[in-house]
């Protein structure tokens, strides 16, 4: 159990457009889910934190406009970075807690992101 | 402020060799505490975790983690190191009260020599 899946994988997409990341919990619902970013041969740091139904909160110097969380459901949360530029090239990962379950969050398998 | 710092950048170990990965943290109070795995272009894996109790954590893969609260420390080991051990390693901590948030380390690269 326990499963977060995150789609797409990998994503190319132009400069100046916008793309979709899906973060879904598969075998349980996730009232809470996080995105991190992870640039290459660094660490990942916490962009924000979504609870189902609410707006998310966003960390410090992340634009909130730029990307775009929904968590409209208990098993999906979506990130949308708009008008990407090549330096929103980095691997998004998400995870997702149920925290009537317990304390631990579940990590998706992560999406990597070039803009060309 | 809250943080967490692996001081080893770059490791590298003979196989069948012990490994330890060091793990400090700054924080209020005793806080949750990971290992993650990340293998290039993948995701992160649980390795182990500490929520309470038992100080010493087994975990997946043969790794083993303690927690030292003296010392601010939750280091990983493992006694016999295998070439497909050869990955990132990340520690990472959450707030008791807000769990699923996460601090991680800046992270360790294993290299594991034939």
């Amino acid at each position: 159990g326990a499963v977060v899946s995150q789609h797409p994988s990998w994503v190319i997409c132009k400069s100046g457009t916008s793309v979709k990341i899906e973060c879904r919990s598969l075998d349980f619902q996730a009232t809470t889910m996080f995105w991190y970013r992870q640039f290459p041969k660094q660490s990942l740091m916490l962009m924000a934190t979504s609870n189902e139904g609410s707006k998310a909160t966003y960390e410090q110097g992340v634009e909130k406009d730029k990307f775009l969380i929904n968590h409209a459901s208990l098993t999906l949360s979506t990130l949308t970075v708009t008008s990407a530029h090549p330096e929103d090239s980095s691997f998004y990962i998400c995870s997702a807690r149920d925290s009537r379950q317990g304390p631990e969050a579940f990590f998706g398998q992560g999406t990597r992101l070039t803009v060309v | 402020a809250q943080s967490v710092t692996q001081p080893d950048i770059h490791i590298t170990v003979s196989e069948g060799a012990s490994l330890e990965l060091r793990c400090n943290y700054s924080y209020g109070a005793t806080p949750y505490l990971f290992w993650y795995v990340q293998s290039p272009g993948q995701g992160l894996q649980l390795l182990l975790k500490y929520f309470s109790g038992d100080t010493l954590v087994q975990g997946i893969k043969g790794f083993e983690a303690e927690f030292k609260r003296s010392q601010s420390s939750f280091n990983l080991r493992k006694p016999s190191v295998h070439w497909s051990d050869a990955a990132e390693y990340f520690c990472a901590v959450g707030a008791p009260s807000n769990t699923g948030k996460l601090i991680f380390g800046q992270g360790t690269t294993l290299q594991v020599k034939p």
